[in-house]
């Protein structure tokens, strides 16, 4: 199966810093990378497809980039709902697979 | 609205088997594949396969092909998802999810509120 490295595993950060968590896929995967958040007891939901288009209704703070193997989703000043664990998926393989999470945590 | 509703609960012994189910409603079923994804205690994200609502195709992960069997009922707009052999570290929060297409990316759009399996002895 095609592999995603996600780091770093859990970051801590105050309110107001610019977090960046990047994914790295263990093939060419073109631009068919999303992110999603995920809140304790909740199930994910879409904050960027298409590795950077930003779905709607998620704030402009959050950002993605990158293509090929290597992406970075961005939040540009962090916010208290911003905690949360994030991860990157791949949907260029037909075998769907997830980054391990990063789970931002307050400082 | 797309609504996708799982089944309860279940507690299986080592060795059972166990079958989700996912009713679908606010869209037509057979347009979109549903995935299913599954989340252990404390633990990432795992992608379990998929199965095209239309054809009845599917695609498993590797690690569990052979146990696990995904299907879906047309007729009821209800997709399933079976493993078989139970473990204990089977044990994990369940979700079944609709994709959507955006400009040829797929995206795991659409969260059941997910089933929680126990296996425990």
């Amino acid at each position: 199966d095609l592999q995603m490295t996600q780091s770093p595993s859990s970051l801590s950060a105050s309110v107001g810093d610019r977090v960046t968590i990047t994914c790295r896929a263990s093939q060419s995967i073109s631009n068919h990378l999303n992110w999603y958040q995920q809140k304790p007891g909740k199930a994910p939901k879409v904050l960027i497809y298409a590795t950077s288009s930003l779905e709607s209704g998620v704030p402009s703070r959050f950002s993605g980039s990158g293509s090929g193997t290597d992406f970075t989703l961005t939040i540009s000043s962090l916010q208290p709902e911003d905690f949360a664990t994030y991860y990157c998926q791949q949907s260029y393989s037909n075998l769907k697979t997830f980054g391990q999470g990063t789970k931002v945590e307050v400082k | 609205q797309v609504q996708l509703v799982q089944s309860g609960a279940e507690v299986r012994k080592p060795g059972a088997s166990v079958k989700v189910s996912c009713k679908a409603s606010g869209y037509t079923f057979t347009n979109y594949g549903i995935s299913w994804v599954r989340q252990a205690p404390g633990q990432g994200l795992e992608w379990m396969g998929w199965i095209s609502a239309y054809y009845g195709d599917t695609n498993y992960a590797q690690k569990l092909q052979g146990r696990v069997t995904m299907t879906t009922d047309t007729s009821t707009t209800t997709a399933y998802m079976e493993l078989r052999s139970l473990r204990s570290d089977d044990t994990a929060v369940y979700y079944c999810v609709r994709e959507a297409d955006f400009g040829g990316v797929i995206v795991l759009f659409y969260w059941g509120q997910g089933t929680q399996v126990t296996v425990s002895s």
